[in-house]
């Protein structure tokens, strides 16, 4: 079946604007993830939705970024006055928990640019 | 919270030989612990994993051993290819996931011909 797809693959932007990048799962896994990953770096977790519900919004990096899902699909990453530290890949994972620990599978990124 | 560090950073190997990676953790809670392979400008791509229960699982040309005394575990891939060529990133979650994976830094697998 189809995998985790993310939009758009590449976004460039000026400092300052904001951006939303977008997740589609794949179907019926309920939890999903979203990391970053700087160049050459590993990838850092942001934030974690069981359902449309994220029990803990710590690891977003400050409070420019923010996260929604509806349901148990679609998921948006929005960064606010977006900063040149913001670039970066960002990478959408999803899961089906079975009361265990899932394997998550990664979808494409998206990789930002802020100029 | 969890620290995951990983070792090399960079393993260069010739064809045929075995290469290994290694990573320790630091959370006793963790018990998932997946291994991920990543080409240039790619998605990572699980390629084995281990639980907690188990201490040794193979695949093939791959291999993980997981030593939850000292809370390390380790990659091991035989025959290497030059396909194997990529970054591998270990990982380590604990409980229900709730937390997110945390990873090493990588280590790029160099394989000479």
């Amino acid at each position: 079946g189809a995998g985790v797809s993310q939009s758009p693959s590449n976004k460039v932007t000026e400092k300052g604007k904001d951006v939303e990048l977008r997740c589609d799962p794949i179907s019926g896994h309920t939890a999903l993830y979203w990391y970053r990953q700087r160049l050459g770096q590993g990838l850092e977790f942001l934030i974690y939705f069981q359902g449309n519900s994220a029990p803990d919004k710590s690891g977003l990096p400050s409070d420019r970024f923010s996260a929604e899902r509806t349901g148990e699909s679609v998921s948006t990453l929005t960064i606010q006055r977006t900063q040149q530290e913001d670039s970066a890949v960002y990478l959408c994972a999803s899961s089906f928990p079975s009361g265990t620990t899932d394997t998550q599978y990664f979808g494409p990124g998206t990789r930002l640019t802020v100029l | 919270g969890e620290n995951v560090e990983q070792h090399p950073s960079t393993l260069s190997v010739q064809e045929g030989d075995s290469a290994v990676i290694k990573c320790t953790y630091s959370d006793s809670a963790s018990n998932y612990f997946p291994w991920y392979k990543q080409e240039l400008g790619k998605r990572p791509q699980l390629i084995i994993d281990i639980r907690s229960n188990v201490g040794e699982k193979k695949d093939q040309r791959i291999a993980v051993t997981l030593n939850k005394t000292a809370k390390h575990f380790s990659l091991h891939i035989t025959e290497t290819q030059p396909e194997d060529s990529a970054v591998y990133f270990c990982a380590a979650i604990s409980g229900g996931g709730a937390d997110g994976l945390t990873f090493g830094k990588g280590t790029h697998l160099i394989i000479q011909p």
